[in-house]
């Protein structure tokens, strides 16, 4: 069974910490995503890996960084947080090509930042 | 770069009515559709997906969706519905030169008794 697992599924912070949310897949997949999901605007991509050390900015990676040192591990940071990024945070996966590519998504992070 | 519409942002039905979620997209090339299912408190799942194979395409739990080219449409059905139907839905769409996916604003369903 394909598993997408997220490090945290709620957590509080405070505004100006450094906050790290971790995500792995046991699938060896190559594409790894980071969304948040916020009511009435849908999901939006932060971040995307498509290898080990690559990234590529997604469409709102202001205020965020990410990591991708192993295959299996995509990390997303805050790094100095702030009461906007107070959200839900998807994690995805998926293989390259163009067929059998859906993502898979892990349970979420569900942020607050006080 | 593509975008997604989903008419209705919260949908109620009776139960053993007929589910209708709709999806329109914008894309200048052939687009790969999706549709993900969201209970409370848990990740997307993949209800059905699109890959230019057959228009009609059938998903999990009774669902299935039509690929309308001229309509650019890529609308939700269940013909009857459950109590457990009961979710977020969202309509995704990729392009084929490209991973990433652009999401709709999502459309709550909710089943009546």
């Amino acid at each position: 069974d394909v598993k997408v697992t997220q490090s945290s599924r709620y957590l509080v912070k405070r505004t100006g910490e450094k906050v790290f949310l971790e995500c792995v897949q046991d699938m060896d997949h190559e594409n790894m995503f980071w969304y948040r999901q916020d009511p009435g605007l849908g999901l939006r991509l932060i971040y995307f890996s498509y290898d080990v050390k690559m990234k590529e900015k997604g469409d709102i990676p202001e205020g965020y960084s990410v990591s991708r040192e192993k295959k299996e591990r995509f990390s997303l940071i805050l790094e100095s947080a702030s009461t906007n990024q107070t959200s839900m945070y998807l994690c995805a996966s998926s293989l390259p090509g163009e067929v059998n590519n859906e993502q898979f998504f892990g349970p979420g992070t569900r942020l607050t930042v006080l | 770069a593509q975008s997604v519409t989903q008419l209705g942002s919260h949908v109620s039905v009776s139960e053993g009515a007929l589910v209708l979620l709709r999806c329109n997209y914008s894309s200048s090339v052939p687009p790969y559709l999706f549709w993900y299912v969201q209970y409370p408190n848990q990740g997307l799942q993949l209800l059905l997906k699109y890959t230019s194979a057959a228009t009609l395409v059938k998903g999990i739990n009774g669902f299935e969706a039509e690929f309308k080219k001229s309509e650019t449409s890529f609308h939700l059905t269940k013909p009857s519905a459950h109590m457990s139907d009961a979710a977020e839905y969202f309509c995704a769409v990729r392009n084929s030169n490209d991973y990433k996916l652009s999401f709709g604003a999502g459309t709550t369903v909710t089943v009546r008794a």
